[in-house]
């Protein structure tokens, strides 16, 4: 089972500042399968980046995501209100399929 | 525009059932891989099952293997989640969701979500 490990636990920022999220993988990650997802309270999940560094559908361009092998980051250019919430990475290359513990980012 | 419900979660006492449902609109749900996805309030989100779009290819995560079965309808256009031998660790929030195109993942569809609960 490959294992995710995101820091920091939780970021503290304000809007307007950048916000660095890092993942890292137990073992290298299959080909590109990569993925961040947003989670607001009460909410499903929101896939943001996948393919390593490609946003969804809707995701604004101050998304960005960036790694290879083992070692992945998600880049919030200049966060907005709404982007406080949790995120989370997760790898689906090969099975089981595993996410990350999560990074919070608080104001 | 794609739509996933889940229904069938509930209170239920430590190696009890119950059957999960995901009612899926809005695409064809026969070619995709369909997945579910649990998070215990206030923790993460583990990976659950994954069944391919025919039904014939299932995987699961090593925590529910032998106890859950993933399997759909296609006819009702539905994905189910039988589980067994529950646990007090199984209680979270399920969700079903739909890969973003014809691969197993990633999820870019995600139900509400359903609560299980499993409590003497």
């Amino acid at each position: 089972e490959i294992v995710l490990t995101q820091s920091p636990g939780t970021l503290s920022l304000s809007p307007g500042e950048r916000a660095t999220l890092s993942c890292r993988a137990s073992q290298g990650i299959s080909h590109t399968y990569l993925a961040w997802y947003q989670q607001k309270p009460g909410q499903a999940p929101r896939l943001l980046i996948y393919d390593i560094s490609r946003r969804a559908s809707g995701i604004p361009d101050r998304f960005s995501g960036s790694g290879s092998g083992t070692d992945f980051t998600l880049t919030i250019s200049g966060l907005e209100p709404e982007d406080f919430a949790i995120y989370y990475c997760q790898q689906y290359g090969i099975s089981p399929l595993t996410f990350g513990g999560g990074t919070k980012v608080e104001t | 525009e794609v739509q996933l419900v889940e229904s069938g979660g509930g209170l239920v006492q430590p190696g009890g059932s119950l059957r999960l449902s995901c009612a899926a609109s809005g695409f064809t749900f026969n070619t995709y891989w369909m997945h579910w996805v649990r998070q215990t309030p206030g923790k993460g989100l583990v990976w659950v099952a994954l069944i391919k779009g025919d039904g014939t290819t299932t995987y699961y995560a090593d925590s529910v293997k032998g106890r859950f079965t993933i399997s759909r309808d296609n006819t009702k256009d539905t994905l189910y989640l039988q589980m067994n031998s529950l646990r007090v660790e199984d209680t979270a929030v399920y969700y079903c969701a739909r890969p973003v195109s014809g691969g197993w993942g990633p999820n870019h569809y995600w139900g509400q979500g359903t609560l299980v609960t499993v409590s003497s």
